[in-house]
């Protein structure tokens, strides 16, 4: 099983859709937790950290369940501009395991 | 600009030919590493270093070798290379936040 897994999508939205991605890691000792966003062919970029019991950024909010052992980024009023692919990603004792990301595409 | 640079961008090259990939960053990050990532992977660690001299190997750190004589460099070698080593390469840095800055990354093709 891997360490961090996601739904790869995609995932097709229409704009102003609300969209909720999951993330489910499988090691407890995890400290904390990362979603990163990716367009096509360029590079990782971060998008929020998620502490504890989540935070929200504007129209992105990403909780933590530690009960259950998930992530979730919510987007809300989706853009065009948010099609990407979004990384999970989970921090163990100074190493970042990334999950496979899952991809969005909003349309008009 | 705080930034990390990688080059070549592009490269296709022949199995045993060897190569280097350079990385650079600009903002005094003591923690670098190397990540490849191929369809269906995700983005999986080769190398990384803690701190000048010092690197430990990542989960796939067969057939590269790296060094870090200087902070702000961090090169990733391949001394002979093969067709399996084709993918998508990214250099990164960060310093305690644990927000890593990635390069723009190197497309690497191996015939």
């Amino acid at each position: 099983r891997k360490e961090v897994e996601q739904d790869p999508g995609p995932f097709n939205v229409p704009e102003g859709a609300t969209v909720a991605f999951n993330c489910t890691y499988s090691n407890s000792a995890s400290q904390s937790f990362f979603w990163y966003r990716q367009d096509c062919r360029k590079e990782p970029k971060l998008l929020m950290s998620v502490y504890s019991s989540g935070n929200e950024d504007g129209r992105f909010t990403a909780q933590l369940n530690r009960a259950s052992q998930y992530i979730s980024l919510l987007i809300r009023d989706s853009k065009l501009s948010d099609s990407a692919t979004y990384l999970c990603v989970g921090l163990n004792t100074d190493k970042l395991i990334f999950g496979t990301g899952t991809r969005l595409q909003v349309f008009p | 600009e705080a930034q990390v640079t990688q080059n070549p961008r592009y490269l296709i090259t022949v199995t045993g030919k060897k190569l280097t990939v350079t990385c650079s960053q600009n903002m005094n990050h003591e923690y670098m590493s190397w990540y490849r990532q191929d369809p269906g992977l995700g983005l999986r660690q080769i190398y990384y270093s803690m701190n000048v001299e010092v690197t430990d190997k990542g989960d796939v750190p067969e057939g590269y070798k790296v060094s870090r004589k200087e902070k702000r460099n961090f090169p990733l070698i391949l001394e002979s290379p093969s067709p399996n080593q084709t993918s998508l390469y990214f250099c990164a840095s960060f310093a305690s936040s644990y927000e890593q800055y990635f390069g723009p990354g190197t497309r690497l093709t191996v015939t």
